[in-house]
């Protein structure tokens, strides 16, 4: 099966410091990748998609300039939070699709602590 | 690893038809969660059902939960061409309840 591999899987950061999340796929490649956040007891929420060689598209309410998503491969997505605040401490899980495949490949997702 | 597993893995029916897709997990749970992945999409959240709940309903969608068996269910009744996608469930875990483990997935086409 298609593996999605999401590094790390926690970090503890100071507040004004940035963050860099990866998400790979290991063994196929991904055309599109997804970026989600999870608030403790609430739903995965999507943040953008990202789609190899063009910019994210943010849904609404998602700062660009804070979150950066990078999407330079079809095997690497990448997540930058800027200039953390504690605020921004959640749990971010990235998902990736293949082609016209509608399965969607998940990473293990990254525990943020902002401190 | 993920802990929701998405049964079947794939299913075809004819648009009117009701479609049931099933889903077990391993540990207890918080609450169980439905998503829906259109293709290039990202999810949509369905419906949840408390570890309390039995059923629950939305719309054309029923969500069945027994906790004794670890599994759920999720019926789609009248089925539309628009509900052809993937659907996953997702469980939080008891133990650290800010977390969702996501199934792979049933990819749900319709014919017309």
């Amino acid at each position: 099966g298609a593996v999605v591999s999401q590094h790390p899987s926690w970090v503890i950061c100071k507040s004004g410091t940035s963050v860099k999340i990866e998400c790979r796929s290991l063994d196929f490649q991904a055309t599109t990748m997804f970026w989600y956040r999870q608030f403790p007891k609430q739903s995965l929420m999507l943040m953008a998609t990202s789609n190899e060689g063009s910019k994210a598209t943010y849904e609404q309410g998602v700062e660009k300039d804070k979150f950066l998503i990078n999407h330079a491969s079809l095997t690497l997505s990448t997540l930058t939070v800027t200039s953390a605040h504690p605020e921004d401490s959640s749990f971010y899980i990235c998902s990736a699709g293949r082609g016209e495949d509608t399965e969607a490949f998940f990473g293990q997702g990254t525990r943020l602590t902002v401190v | 690893s993920q802990q929701g597993e998405e049964d079947p893995q794939a299913l075809s029916i004819q648009e009117g038809e009701n479609a049931t897709m099933n889903c077990s997990y391993k540990t207890s749970i918080n609450n169980l969660q439905w998503y829906r992945q259109n293709s290039g999409r990202g999810l949509v959240h369905l419906i949840l059902i408390r570890s309390n709940e039995r059923e629950k309903h939305s719309g054309r969608l029923r969500v069945t939960l027994d906790t004794s068996k670890k599994s759920s269910s999720l019926l789609i009744t009248a089925s539309r061409a628009a509900d052809t996608a993937s659907y996953f469930c997702a469980t939080d875990w008891l133990n650290r309840d800010d977390k969702i483990i996501f199934g792979k997935g049933t990819r749900l086409h319709i014919l017309p």
